[in-house]
């Protein structure tokens, strides 16, 4: 099993300032690395597949970097609506034994 | 609209058992692996089971092989998820999810499964 692990756990940011997010894969997963948002009381949303490509109707401030074992999630302005928590997950294991991180709380500084 | 809409969670012992289903919509259906994924209260999201297009491949996690059961009906347009053997460690927010080349772009609103006695 591959084994993701983010951090920070909690990260607090200013709006407007930008933030890093970082995922870290125990072995290669290539760029199968995707990121979620997920607000309190809904289900997650996909932000970014192939560790870069950023899904249908995501604001440009969200760009995703990284290969191998080491992958970043950047928001380069924070608005208000990107407090949340951020889940790195990867989809390179067959059969698909797609691991999750455990999560990045963006909170409010 | 591109939908996922799951029924079927609720309260239950430890040991017994439930059926969640996931009603499709807006999308051709048995054009897409499905998928369960699950989120215990304030943890983190973890993967489940898989199914293929015809319900003739699925994969599960080993914390629950053996215990649950994907499936699938495409003239229904449902995926359905057979729990037995329920534990506390299962209580979590269950998500039925659309894959689409293996990340998840449609999720259902989600259904909240609790164990306990």
């Amino acid at each position: 099993e591959i084994v993701m692990t983010q951090s920070p756990a909690t990260l607090s940011v200013s709006p407007g300032e930008r933030a890093t997010l970082s995922c870290r894969a125990s072995q290669s997963v290539g760029t199968n690395l995707a990121w979620y948002q997920q607000k309190p009381g809904q289900a997650p949303r996909l932000l970014i597949s192939g560790a870069s490509t950023r899904a249908t109707g995501i604001p440009v401030r969200f760009s995703g970097s990284g290969s191998g074992t080491e992958f970043t999630l950047t928001i380069s302005s924070l608005q208000s609506e990107d407090f949340a928590v951020y889940f790195c997950q990867q989809y390179k294991d067959w059969p698909p034994m797609y691991t999750f991180g455990q999560g990045t709380k963006l909170e409010i500084k | 609209e591109v939908q996922l809409v799951e029924s079927g969670g609720g309260s239950v012992q430890p040991g017994g058992s439930l059926r969640l289903s996931c009603a499709a919509s807006g999308f051709t259906f048995n054009s897409y692996w499905m998928a369960w994924v699950r989120q215990a209260p304030g943890r983190g999201l973890e993967w489940l089971a898989s199914i293929n297009l015809d319900g003739s491949e699925t994969f599960y996690v080993d914390s629950v092989k053996g215990r649950f059961t994907i499936s699938r009906d495409n003239a229904k347009r449902s995926l359905y998820l057979e729990m037995n053997t329920l534990q506390a460690a299962d209580t979590a927010v269950y998500y039925c999810v659309r894959e689409d080349h293996s990340t998840y772009v449609v999720w259902g609103q989600g259904s909240l499964v609790t164990v306990s006695s």
